[in-house]
């Protein structure tokens, strides 16, 4: 079945540094999903890429999409402490009816 | 708007014990409704899914079950828990499967 990787499993920063996440699927994707989990908190929807080679920006919040819709990327410049979360990619393979999930980056930052 | 609900926020059980988790959602008609588990520090894990009333979707087998007998309401239950069925079980709900999906504020339960 469909898998989505991602990488790295932590991360921990300096505040203003950047930060990026990986994702990878072993299957083309209709649409990739991020989503931002806080500390005790639920997943919260962030962005959706549908078309290949998209890019889209949320104030320091970078989104991309590969030209083959088989990874994804989320990059945040110049980090924040209300960055810190567990950042998640989910992907909806090709006529597939659910998403999968990726295992979650978490981000912590040192002040 | 939308608002989704899920009781209890936190739940501790023994070994053995029957469960029932419940979620609602308003505002919305025909949702597509998830169910996830979440163990401690780790990624979701979809459990179960439903795009009708009475149309479950298992996706992992286990001592767990799910059923939907309202079009807002989703119900986890477990006849007998399993020390590993410890997690933060989350309900969502999209309006269609290709969408975003809105969770729920999770129920963290511990078995002991």
């Amino acid at each position: 079945g469909q898998q989505v990787m991602q990488i790295p499993q932590y991360q921990h920063v300096q505040e203003g540094e950047d930060f990026t996440t990986y994702c990878n699927s072993s299957t083309t994707l209709s649409n990739i999903q991020w989503y931002k989990q806080r500390p005790g908190g639920h997943p919260v929807f962030l962005i959706q890429l549908v078309k290949s080679g998209e890019v889209k920006k949320q104030k320091r919040l970078t989104f991309q999409f590969g030209e083959a819709k088989k990874n994804s990327s989320l990059h945040i410049t110049a980090t924040q402490t209300t960055d810190v979360g567990t950042y998640f990619c989910a992907g909806l393979g090709q006529g597939a009816q659910k998403l999968v999930f990726g295992q979650g980056t978490r981000l912590t930052i040192n002040p | 708007s939308q608002t989704i609900h899920q009781w209890p926020a936190t739940l501790v059980q023994p070994v053995g014990s029957p469960l029932s988790l419940e979620c609602t959602v308003e505002g919305t008609s025909n949702p597509n409704l998830y169910w996830y588990r979440q163990a401690a520090g780790r990624g979701l894990q979809l459990l179960f899914y439903s795009v009708g009333i009475g149309q479950i979707s298992s996706e992992v087998p286990q001592n767990l079950s799910a059923s939907r007998p309202q079009d807002r309401q989703f119900i986890l239950s477990s006849k007998k828990l399993l020390l590993s069925d410890s997690g933060f079980y989350l309900c969502a709900w999209g309006r269609d499967s290709e969408g975003e999906q809105f969770f729920g504020p999770g129920t963290r339960l511990t078995v002991l």
